[in-house]
């Protein structure tokens, strides 16, 4: 499974858009970009699914380069309830027994 | 999207005692579920791998003797700590996929306390 890199913590004032950028430089032809949140106490929530060009849904953006080296998470306007920890995953899409694996994430904190 | 179910959400033991957590999922037959472990301000560790009717893989350091994992059928997944010690207490997370589900889903998680 490809590596990821992403910033440990990241602060934001309400109402600004967000960008979290994760490095992947050993992805691999199959592996699709997936953005996970978690909140204190809760599991993770799936976010946003690429594997290239751009991505959008009702809660985020995914800005993924030629290369696919690196992947961007774009939270548009963050709310106080937008703090949590965002995990960025690199794998096949349908890996039937292969499991994600977690990096550390980054840490969002929005204040008011 | 797909849900995923765990009970219960909160559980406290004495140290000694056994605890089974389920996990299940709701609209969609899960043929492999996953197990995690979080410790505060840390990040989700894999303790294993289950597919329906088979044994568990478990991760390494993970002992499988301890942490018995159940995939009975394909909606319910059951993880039982045995003899429940204070280092045990964490936050315990289920996953599932299944045939036509490409993200890994997962539950919100069990808080055991080990007293």
């Amino acid at each position: 499974l490809a590596k990821t890199t992403q910033p440990i913590s990241m602060d934001s004032y309400e109402g600004q858009e967000v960008n979290i950028t994760c490095s992947h430089n050993n992805i691999a032809t199959n592996d699709y970009i997936t953005w996970y949140q978690q909140f204190p106490s809760q599991g993770p929530r799936f976010i946003i699914q690429g594997y290239k060009t751009k991505v959008t849904n009702e809660v985020a953006s995914l800005f993924i380069p030629a290369d696919r080296k690196s992947s961007t998470l774009s939270l548009p306007r963050v709310s106080l309830s937008d703090t949590a920890v965002y995990y960025c995953l690199v794998g096949e899409r349908n890996s039937g027994n292969t499991p994600l694996v977690f990096g550390k994430g980054t840490r969002l904190s929005v204040i008011a | 999207g797909a849900v995923v179910s765990q009970h219960p959400s909160r559980v406290i033991c004495k140290s000694g005692t056994s605890v089974k957590i389920e996990c299940r999922s709701l609209d969609f037959q899960a043929t492999t579920m996953f197990w995690y472990r979080q410790f505060p301000k840390k990040s989700l560790m894999l303790m294993a791998t289950s597919n329906e009717g088979s044994k568990a893989t478990y991760e390494q350091g993970v002992e499988k003797d301890k942490f018995l994992i159940n995939h009975a059928s394909l909606t319910l997944s059951t993880l039982t700590v045995t003899s429940a010690h204070p280092e045990d207490s964490s936050f315990y997370i289920c996953s599932a996929r299944g045939r036509t589900v490409y993200e890994q889903y997962f539950g919100p998680g069990t808080r055991l306390t080990v007293t």
